[in-house]
């Protein structure tokens, strides 16, 4: 079965900073990943997604993915970070066989002025 | 399109009533999934249907709680009787792509 650890629980960022939030997963072959936002109070919105092909992915609001495989990771970036973007964040892990998503327990961002 | 809509948005109880949640998930779905998130546990599938029908409801809790999917357009979640431990944010997903999921606003259930 997949897993996904998020190692960092709490982020601060100053606005305008860059941001990187590190995902690792464990999978035996070349899994789906995911990265979600949660604002307070709100559902999960989908970031961004690498199915195959270019390992580095472009997502909404800024963000980008980039899938090594060889450190089992997909860390999350954004160059400039907005108040905006102070919100959690969980990586998903999903097989190529199977329609269940396994989650990270999340990785909450704090940014200050 | 709307998105996954779920109601209520927030749920009040008593310990040892009836608890349901409802689901509608976007338009063309042939996935529905239920999560439950509390601080202690995180994210958790509880149980998740395709084209109406229950795949795997492993993570349902206990006996005390049940969903069904009878059309394609609607999902019900239930607890009875509910315990204050349930209470928790429940999320409904849909997917048409495999395992890209699209989740609703959740409902925060208190249960006291």
């Amino acid at each position: 079965a997949q897993s996904v650890t998020q190692p960092d629980i709490h982020i601060t960022v100053s606005e305008g900073a860059s941001l990187e939030l590190r995902c690792n997963y464990s999978y035996g072959a070349t899994p789906y990943l995911f990265w979600y936002v949660q604002s307070p109070g709100q559902g999960l919105q989908l970031l961004l997604k690498y199915f195959s092909g270019d390992t580095l992915v472009q997502g909404i609001k800024g963000f980008e993915a980039e899938f090594k495989r060889s450190q089992s990771s997909f860390n999350l970036r954004k160059p400039s970070v907005h108040w905006s973007d102070a919100a959690e964040y969980f990586c998903a892990v999903g097989a190529r066989d199977d329609y269940k998503l396994s989650f990270g327990a999340g990785t909450t961002v704090t940014v200050r002025a | 399109d709307a998105g996954v809509i779920q109601s209520p948005r927030h749920e009040v109880t008593e310990m040892g009533q009836e608890v349901t949640l409802r689901c509608k998930p976007i338009s063309g779905h042939d996935y529905l999934f239920w999560y439950r998130q509390t601080m202690m546990r995180g994210l958790e599938l509880l149980i998740y249907f395709n084209n109406n029908v229950p795949i795997d409801d492993s993570g349902m809790p206990e006996d005390r709680f049940s969903a069904k999917m009878p059309n394609a357009s609607f999902s019900t979640l239930k607890i009875q009787p509910s315990e204050p431990r349930d209470s928790a944010v429940y999320f409904c997903a849909s997917s048409l792509i495999i395992a890209e999921q699209y989740f609703g606003p959740g409902t925060r259930l208190t249960v006291t």
